[in-house]
């Protein structure tokens, strides 16, 4: 069971902005904020956002995170077809111990 | 560059012991303030966090799996492993494993190995 909360689906226009959101608590997101992966079907997840909100390098300037209390959010600017792909947050809880990863968003590219 | 690669049976047993490596190439696995994580997925499911280890030997498991869960680390071999018990059905996935630190959080990861539990 996923310990963050992300809504299962998004869609979006060509060109357009989604914003994609990861709700947890503050033993998690609200302590230490939410990294962000990217993962498309068949290969493994990709590091998008790091929990401070920069970017790895060669990460694209469309993709952009901000955090209010206890929920994240991933802003991908510009919408490309190769941004349609499963989207997972992930924090560090401290009251666990452990890595906790939302269920992930399906984002959809129209 | 860093790059990890899983390994290990493909098809195991139920009840028996679920074990894989990762071999990090391109950095050793003592440098720098890492730890080295195994993750799973379901088909079609989200991402699961296994547990962590520091080439100190320290781990943290996740809640759900430490009664079932070893992690272990052979910095001689630049490779860590995952040894998981009484594996059932609900225990096959692809099985990830992937660098974290502190400041990078989970940077690199493995292209994952399929692993299923079946008779």
């Amino acid at each position: 069971q996923a310990g963050l909360t992300q809504p299962p689906s998004v869609s979006k226009g060509l060109r357009q902005t989604a914003t994609l959101t990861c709700t947890g608590n503050s033993d998690n997101v609200g302590n230490q904020g939410a990294a962000w992966l990217q993962q498309h079907q068949g290969h493994p997840p990709k590091l998008l956002c790091y929990r401070n909100n920069n970017r790895p390098s060669g990460i694209s300037e469309r993709f952009s995170t901000s955090r209010s209390g206890n929920t994240a959010s991933l802003t991908i600017t510009g919408l490309q077809p190769e941004d349609e792909a499963d989207y997972y947050c992930s924090a560090w809880d401290n009251s666990l111990s452990a890595w906790v990863f939302g269920g992930g968003t399906k984002l959809t590219v129209l | 560059q860093v790059q990890l690669q899983e390994s290990g049976p493909g098809l195991v047993k139920p009840s028996q012991t679920l074990s894989l490596t990762c071999t990090v190439s391109g950095a050793s696995i003592t440098s720098g303030s890492y730890y080295w994580n195994w993750i799973r997925q379901p088909a079609g499911k989200g991402l699961e966090w296994i547990g962590r280890i520091y080439t100190s030997g320290s781990t943290n498991y996740n809640p759900s799996l430490k009664s079932r869960v070893t992690i272990s680390v052979d910095t001689s071999k630049n490779q860590f492993s995952l040894n998981l018990t009484s594996v059932t059905a609900a225990d096959t996935a692809v099985f990830y494993c992937a660098r974290g630190s502190r400041s990078s959080d989970l940077d690199y990861w493995g292209q994952g190995t399929l692993v299923t539990v079946s008779s």
